[in-house]
């Protein structure tokens, strides 16, 4: 079954880029999705197909995806975007694959 | 705006069954596919099962497989999860989710399953 892997955690300080990322082999053929889940909520879809983002989503938040790594990059972080961040796609053997998330803190 | 309203948790006894809706609502239900995703209390995201826009095709995460059938009510905007012999593993939120593309672009706020005795 395909696999991607995350970062258990992230730190970053407020104001400056996160970069979050998301192994998976030739993931960079594959459509990647990023959500983000703050505690008690549902997720919500922040990146879709690797690098655009859906309305309301902020610009600060970009997706990139090239050969075995895709990733989320969170530029000017504030304190609200504190959350567990998954990636996700889709393959053909095991259909819907999501990534083991990754803890984002802001310092 | 898209509303996803999932029903039916509750707490079951192992071995038990247990059936989830979802109402849908402010979007043409019957032209997307539909995802039910579920997360254990404390753990990441795990993906369920897909429906088409039809009903046509359905698929199974390996773990719920021969266990769990997903179906579709395109005259009511519902849909469901019919979830037999449960397990403690079983254990989780689950989130009905609209298909975007080969992502999900709307989620439910969850519903609490809980297999216990």
């Amino acid at each position: 079954s395909y696999v991607l892997t995350q970062p258990p955690s992230v730190s970053v300080a407020p104001g400056q880029t996160a970069r979050i990322t998301c192994g998976g082999n030739n993931i960079g053929s594959k459509s990647v999705h990023w959500y983000q889940q703050k505690p008690g909520q549902a997720p919500v879809l922040v990146v879709y197909d690797d690098s655009d983002r859906p309305s309301g989503i902020p610009e600060r938040f970009s997706g990139s995806n090239s050969g075995n790594t895709a990733a989320l990059t969170i530029s000017r972080v504030e304190a609200g975007d504190e959350a567990d961040y998954y990636c996700q796609v889709w393959d053909s053997r095991s259909d819907v694959v999501f990534g083991g998330g990754t803890k984002l803190t802001v310092l | 705006q898209v509303q996803l309203v999932e029903s039916g948790g509750g707490v079951v006894q192992p071995g038990g069954s247990l059936r989830l809706s979802c109402a849908a609502s402010g979007f043409t239900f019957s032209s997307y596919g539909m995802h039910w995703v579920r997360q254990a209390p404390g753990k990441g995201l795990e993906w369920v099962a897909l429906i088409r826009y039809d009903g046509s095709n359905k698929y199974y995460a390996d773990s719920v497989k021969g266990r769990f059938t997903i179906s579709r009510d395109n005259s009511k905007n519902t849909l469901y999860l019919q979830m037999n012999s449960l397990r403690a593993e079983d254990t989780a939120v689950y989130y009905c989710a609209k298909a975007g593309g080969t992502g999900i672009d709307y989620w439910g706020q969850g519903t609490l399953v809980t297999v216990s005795s």
